[in-house]
């Protein structure tokens, strides 16, 4: 069974460029969640996707990050415009629901320049 | 809010050494615990977890008690392998939404 996957798997760009992330989660899994992970530091949660409700969101910066999650199965997390702080990984996650393992894809390496 | 504080590393061993890496917590009720690991290029997985005081979670000769009365649970290996280096997360959720407070990471480092 193909695991949780993510595209692009490394992203350059210059600041002020936008730039999206895609992440296709298990097939079933109707919660998905998407963490932001700096550099030396453990993954935080940016936002969590109920099938194609996002339930918990109080962490994704709204002036410049957005995210959708279309019909429930895929989905995109926007930045516009990028800056420099923005360079981290972006992790993709998805599971069962519940307290149902969450599992986690390779991630987006994003470097702005 | 929760968090979660981990030893900092690297951690270095030689094989067959004996491994603890410290993680302790601060949550409001009874939160499940766990050990995930990052291998170099892939992506986390879960090692082990315990849902509630007391209980053991163990998973490839890794082992760690959740501890209530001291808010630890700290990771322990008896005989470390060099396929095991790798960086280690420790983190938290609460039954409302799984949403995973991880601590910093501990890398470990073993050596033939």
């Amino acid at each position: 069974e193909a695991g949780v996957v993510q595209s692009p798997r490394y992203k350059i760009i210059e600041k002020k460029q936008p730039v999206a992330f895609w992440c296709n989660p298990i097939s079933g899994h109707n919660t998905l969640y998407w963490y932001l992970q700096n550099l030396g530091q453990g993954p935080e949660l940016l936002i969590r996707y109920e099938n194609e409700e996002a339930v918990d969101d109080s962490q994704l910066p709204k002036d410049r990050f957005s995210a959708e999650r279309l019909k429930g199965v895929d989905s995109t997390l926007k930045i516009q415009p990028a800056e420099l702080g923005d360079s981290a990984v972006y992790l993709c996650a998805s599971s069962l629901g519940g307290m149902n393992e969450q599992f986690f894809g390779p991630g987006t390496r994003l470097t702005v320049l | 809010g929760d968090s979660v504080t981990q030893m900092e590393g690297p951690v270095t061993l030689s094989e067959e050494a004996f491994l603890t890496i410290n993680c302790t917590y601060t949550a409001t009720g009874y939160p499940s615990l766990f050990w995930y690991v990052q291998y170099p290029g892939e992506g986390l997985q879960l090692l082990l977890k315990a849902t509630k005081a007391d209980d053991k979670g163990s998973n490839k000769g890794f082992e760690a008690t959740y501890r209530k009365e001291t808010t630890s649970f700290h990771l322990e290996k008896g005989s470390v392998q060099v396929s095991d280096s790798a960086v280690y997360f420790c983190a938290l959720a609460h039954n409302a939404g799984n949403m995973l407070t991880f601590g910093g990471g501990t890398r470990l480092m073993v050596k033939p």
